[in-house]
């Protein structure tokens, strides 16, 4: 139980175009997914934490009208790079909790992230 | 605010050696701890988790008790293997919570 998946795994897009990456929880309803960005050899960095159908909150520094972020429904969250430069090359994550009785609300499940790689 | 640090890396052992990673941690309340592992090219996966003192989060023959008195949570294993090979993650979140706190993360590579 508690499966995250996350698409793509891998995308490589020009310069200027947006990519958009899914999070879906699998087996569960998710009221919260966050966003992570992880750079190479580093920790994970929180850029934004979505509640289903209100707006994302996004941590210091992060741009949030370049990561676009919808939480439509409890089992979907999307990250949209828009106007993608070589510099938001990064390795993406999300995870997701659940409502309480579910797989608990403390408890965060990542999906496998998505690397993305901009030309 | 909440911290967690982690043993700097990479930790190198043979196969079959002990492993201890080091974490300790600075938070308000009653957090709950976690450590996560992230093989090469993935995403993270849940490895154990504690959620008051003296509890021992236990997975895959990975270990972790929650000492208050002394801030920590370090992981061990009795014999580790190649396959365990791996960043691990050290992380904490407060009662009533979600927003995870990480470590930077310890390396560790076992050779046969």
């Amino acid at each position: 139980g508690a499966v995250v998946s996350q698409h793509p795994s891998w995308v490589i897009c020009k310069s200027g175009t947006s990519v958009k990456i899914e999070c879906r929880s699998l087996d569960f309803q998710a009221t919260t997914m966050f966003w992570y960005r992880q750079f190479p050899k580093q920790s994970l960095m929180l850029m934004a934490t979505s509640n289903e159908g209100s707006k994302a909150t996004y941590e210091q520094g992060v741009e949030k009208d370049k990561f676009l972020i919808n939480h439509a429904s409890l089992t979907l969250s999307t990250l949209t790079v828009t106007s993608a430069h070589p510099e938001d090359s990064s390795f993406y994550i999300c995870s997701a909790t659940g409502l309480a009785g579910g797989p608990g609300k403390n408890i965060q499940y990542f999906g496998a992230g998505t690397r993305l790689s901009v030309l | 605010g909440n911290s967690v640090t982690q043993m700097e890396g990479p930790v190198t052992l043979s196969e079959e050696a002990f492993l201890t990673i080091n974490c300790t941690y600075t938070a308000t309340g009653y957090p709950s701890l976690f450590w996560y592992v992230q093989y090469p090219g993935e995403g993270l996966q849940l490895l154990l988790k504690a959620t008051k003192a003296d509890d021992k989060g236990s997975n895959k023959g990975f270990e972790a008790t929650y000492r208050k008195e002394t801030t920590s949570f370090h992981l061990e294993k009795g014999s580790v293997q190649v396959s365990d090979s791996a960043v691990y993650f050290c992380a904490l979140t407060n009662s009533g919570y979600s927003t995870l706190t990480f470590g930077k993360g310890t390396m560790l590579l076992v050779s046969p």
